[in-house]
């Protein structure tokens, strides 16, 4: 089967650091997305990853490990307006079918 | 200004009527897909099209139709909606072969059928 974890909230104070895990098993693997909602807006893009490692985009970063179907999204210097969902999403091959879990709810408090 | 736009945005209907979301983006882009979006459940695919007269299910298609005549437009279709139709539905598009595979979304359609 396909699945995606990640949990469902997390709480964290302004200006600390967060880490989003997601785990995943999948049919073909072409690609890890991280993508922000806030609530009641279209989902935005994040970041990519395809191959293991860390990229770093800003105060963001998404870290990638195929043989373990790990990944995590690092959100640095949290502030207010990263309170929003989280979205680990997987690419496969041979489609462009991407699949995505539930999410992880994020409260960033004062 | 690169979009996707979906119309309506919020459309409450009964059991039975028939209705169609509209979708259309102006970026060129060959791949577009259907989602929808439930508490709990994530974005669940329900139709995907590679190109124009290309289209395929997702993962929860049943209740729903879509065509794909011309590349800038993706309509979904349910021909004979029920309350487990409700839901929050996104549109998104992608040019196919590009090496992210970034999916850009509409501002979402929030049906519900009583």
């Amino acid at each position: 089967g396909q699945n995606i974890d990640q949990p469902t909230e997390m709480t964290a104070t302004e200006g600390a650091i967060v880490q989003i895990n997601c785990t995943y098993q999948t049919s073909g693997f072409n690609g890890l997305f991280w993508y922000q909602q806030h609530a009641g807006e279209a989902p935005t893009f994040l970041s990519y990853n395809v191959l293991d490692g860390l990229e770093e985009k800003g105060r963001f970063s998404s870290f990638l490990s195929r043989s373990k179907g790990y990944s995590y999204l690092l959100l640095k210097e949290l502030q207010m307006k990263d309170s929003a969902s989280y979205l680990c999403a997987v690419l496969n091959t041979g489609g462009f079918k991407t699949i995505f879990g539930a999410g992880t709810r994020l409260f960033v408090k004062a | 200004e690169a979009q996707v736009t979906q119309n309506p945005r919020y459309l409450i209907t009964v059991t039975g009527k028939k209705l169609t979301v509209t979708c259309s983006q102006n970026m060129n882009h060959e791949y577009m897909s259907w989602y929808r979006q439930d508490p709990g459940l994530g974005l669940r695919q329900i139709y995907y099209s590679m190109n124009v007269e290309v289209t395929d299910k997702g993962d929860v298609p049943e209740g729903y139709k879509v065509s794909r005549k011309e590349k800038r437009n993706f309509p979904l279709i349910l021909e004979s909606p029920s309350p487990n139709q409700t839901s929050l539905y996104f549109c998104a598009s992608t040019l196919a072969g590009e090496d992210t595979g970034e999916l850009f979304f509409g501002e979402g359609s929030r049906l519900t059928v009583l």
